[in-house]
């Protein structure tokens, strides 16, 4: 069974950058038949996809976000991770990571979320 | 982007009813469309997928229909476990986007 972790240092202040790791566990984030996502979730607010990438590094970002974010992977860790520059409190949220079936397209397996809040 | 409405925003029913909620799309997304489960607290949870397929371990009293722009999301027999958030997402055209969501209350 997949398992998502999301990681992160919960406060970060105005202005700064925002680094967030998914540790995945119980599987391979080597694999061509996934790409690997980031959601956001202000408090009792809608979902926003932030952007994808695949185990080959391609990424994909919403044009929303693109001038202030960036995603890695790190295979060897079966780890990815996102970097968003620049942050305001329109930041704050509860990040998931998530596993994107590229058949499918479905977001088939979610991390527990970890809450971001942009303060200072 | 493609833009998702739903409706209700939110809707109030008893143990035992049937509910239906409705999904519009801005542009023919030609049958790429998932539901999602939110429970409080909860990481979403997929429901349905590409319109009317049910997701894995999801009960049968969830079904889904539609085509083109319009699709809804019905669950009969309504059970404790079913109140919650509904999200409906497409996937046609890059950036995903997400419905605003539904959120179904107890009566």
């Amino acid at each position: 069974q997949v398992q998502l972790q999301e990681s992160g240092p919960g406060l970060v202040k105005p202005s700064q950058t925002l680094s967030l790791t998914c540790t995945v566990s119980g599987g391979s984030i080597n694999s061509a038949s996934y790409y690997w996502t980031w959601i956001r979730q202000p408090a009792g607010k809608a979902l926003e996809w932030i952007g994808r990438i695949n185990n080959s590094g391609t990424t994909f970002y919403n044009p929303s976000l693109r001038s202030r974010v960036s995603f890695s992977i790190d295979t060897s860790k079966n780890q990815f991770s996102l970097r968003l520059t620049s942050v305001t409190a329109a930041d704050t949220a509860m990040y998931y990571c998530a596993r994107e079936n590229n058949y499918l397209v479905t977001l088939d397996n979610w991390g527990q979320g970890t809450l971001i809040t942009v303060s200072s | 982007d493609i833009q998702m409405t739903q409706s209700p925003s939110s809707v109030s029913a008893s143990v035992g009813d049937r509910v239906t909620i409705t999904c519009q799309a801005s542009q023919d997304i030609k049958q790429k469309l998932n539901w999602y489960q939110q429970q409080p607290g909860k990481a979403p949870k997929l429901l349905i997928y590409d319109v009317v397929k049910v997701g894995a371990g999801v009960p049968a009293r969830f079904s889904g229909s539609g085509s083109g722009t319009d699709f809804s999301l019905a669950i009969s027999g309504l059970q404790p476990e079913d109140f919650a958030t509904y999200y409906c997402q497409q996937y046609d055209n890059l950036p995903l986007t997400f419905g605003p969501g539904t959120r179904l209350e107890i009566k």
